[in-house]
């Protein structure tokens, strides 16, 4: 069965940088886009990008683009999401989600498997 | 960017009734793109529909989808307890992907 496994929660100060780790299982990690999605506590959801994880090319929401950096490895089949220049807005869970089909080609998906979730708190 | 308006804000039911939620897009969603998503307090969301009809796997048949252009409907048939939760609405069909702020279904 498919599963996407999150890291464990991270806290941390104003301007530093946070990595998000997502490990997959149950499918061919390279057949899926893999997705980024967060959301700050009691709020809505908000997408920040995409990796192919077959080619590693990356696709970034404009609101984060020179701060998210999305990558993957195939050996472990993990992606993973480091969001750098941390403010307390940026406190929120962060997702990973299964897209569609890298051979479709349709970057533009939903999700049809979430991980469970990393807490990101970001204080001083 | 494509603004995904869901109403009401909260809907509040008995189990055994009928919940209709409404999602509305400031523009037209290319191919009906639209997905809605189920999301219990500390859970990830749940995908319920996709191609604004279509049943996500092992999703029950009192889930429905409808709608088209701007205007999206998702319909629970008969609430079962299990259904009080808050639904989101996600258009893909446009960059960047969109969510609507979500409807909280909540028992009267």
């Amino acid at each position: 069965q498919v599963q996407l496994v999150q890291s464990e929660a991270e806290v941390k100060k104003p301007g530093a940088s946070v990595k998000v780790s997502c490990k997959a299982s149950g499918y061919t990690f390279t057949s899926y886009y893999m997705h980024w999605v967060r959301q700050a506590p009691g709020q809505g959801l908000e997408w920040m990008g995409i990796i192919n994880p077959s080619v590693a090319g990356t696709f970034y929401a404009q609101k984060f683009q020179g701060r998210v950096t999305m990558t993957r490895d195939t050996s472990t089949n993990t992606v993973d999401m480091e969001l750098s220049s941390l403010r307390s807005e940026d406190t929120a869970v962060y997702y990973c989600a299964r897209g569609g089909e890298v051979v479709t080609a349709m970057r533009l998906y939903y999700f049809d498997y979430w991980g469970q979730g990393t807490l990101v708190t970001v204080s001083s | 960017e494509i603004v995904l308006t869901q109403s009401p804000g909260t809907l509040s039911l008995s189990p055994g009734e009928r919940a209709t939620l409404s999602c509305r897009a400031s523009q037209s969603v290319f191919s009906s793109y639209l997905a809605w998503y189920q999301q219990k307090p500390g859970q990830a969301p749940r995908l319920l529909i996709y191609g604004a009809s279509s049943r996500a796997t092992g999703i029950p048949d009192r889930f429905s989808g409808s709608g088209s252009g701007t205007d999206f409907t998702l319909t629970i048939s008969r609430l079962e307890p299990e259904d009080f939760a808050v639904y989101y609405c996600q258009q893909y069909g446009n960059s960047p992907l969109t969510f609507g702020g979500g409807t909280k279904v909540e028992i009267k």
